[in-house]
C-alpha cells in the first residue's frame, strides 16, 4: 500500500523557517516525480513544487521561488520542503504527493497532509 | 500561467441525478488535463487523468472527456460519497494550475 506521511508543519513567525518532511512506503520511491502541493484554509489547491525521480531536475511556483527548496533522499525514501522567509500567506496545509510514472505532472497518491501556520 | 475556470461554482443535485462539470483553459493543454475530488478534512483523490483515464480503484460512473480547451466530468448517478468539491489540474505547462473547483452538493 503506498503510504506518504507528512511531518514538520507548526507555528511559525513571519520570517522563519520550517523543514517538512514526507515519508514515502509502499512502492519504489526513486521511479516517481514527487510534488508538493499546498491549501490554504477554505481556499483551493496550489502547486508549489516538483522533484524528478532522480533528484536532478526540480520546478516551483513563482510565488516561491527563491524561498523555498524541495529535496529528496532515495536511500531513506523522504521527500524533503524547506521553506524559508516564510509569511503569512504561506499559512496552509502542506500535502505532499506522488507523480504519476507515465503522466509526472498528475499525482496519483498524496499524504495526509502537514499544517504550517505562520503567524507572530 | 495556464488558467483553469470551473464551472459552476456549486451544483446541488440529489442522489441519482448526473453532475456535469466543466473545467476551460486559458489555452491549449492537448489531453494533459486531471479531475480530483476532495472531502472535508480530507486530502485530494485522483478520479481521471490525461483527460478521460480513470485512476485505479475509481469507479465506472465517473468519466472524463475534452481536448485543447473543454474539459467535462461527469458523474452519471450520484452517490452520497460522491458530494465533494471537485478540482481540475493541467500537466502541460509549468507551473502546473488548478481550477477554482466546483462543490456539489445534496440538494
Amino acid at each position: 500500500e503506498v503510504q506518504l506521511v507528512e511531518s514538520g508543519g507548526g507555528l511559525v513567525q513571519p520570517g522563519g523557517s520550517l523543514r517538512l518532511s514526507c515519508a514515502a512506503s509502499g512502492f519504489t520511491f526513486s521511479s516517481h516525480w514527487m510534488h508538493w502541493v499546498r491549501q490554504a484554509p477554505g481556499k483551493g489547491l496550489v502547486w508549489v513544487s516538483r522533484i524528478s525521480d532522480d533528484g536532478s531536475s526540480t520546478s516551483y511556483a513563482d510565488s516561491v521561488k527563491g524561498r523555498f527548496t524541495i529535496s529528496r533522499d532515495n536511500a531513506d525514501n523522504i521527500l524533503y520542503l524547506q521553506i524559508n522567509s516564510l509569511r503569512a500567506e504561506d499559512t496552509a496545509v502542506y500535502y505532499c504527493a506522488r507523480g504519476i510514472v507515465t503522466a509526472r505532472g498528475s499525482v496519483d497518491h498524496w499524504g495526509q497532509g502537514t499544517l504550517v501556520t505562520v503567524s507572530s | 500561467e495556464i488558467v483553469l475556470t470551473q464551472s459552476p461554482a456549486t451544483l446541488s443535485l440529489s442522489p441519482g441525478e448526473r453532475a456535469t462539470l466543466s473545467c476551460r483553459v486559458s489555452q491549449g493543454v492537448s489531453s494533459y488535463l486531471a479531475w480530483y475530488q476532495q472531502k472535508p478534512g480530507q486530502a485530494p483523490r485522483l478520479l481521471i487523468y490525461d483527460a478521460s483515464n480513470r485512476a485505479t480503484g475509481i469507479p465506472a460512473r465517473f468519466s472524463g472527456s475534452g481536448s485543447g480547451t473543454d474539459f467535462t466530468l461527469i458523474i452519471s448517478s450520484l452517490e452520497p460519497e460522491d458530494f465533494a468539491i471537485y478540482y481540475c489540474q493541467q500537466r502541460s505547462n509549468w507551473p502546473l494550475t488548478f481550477g477554482g473547483g466546483t462543490k456539489v452538493e445534496i440538494k
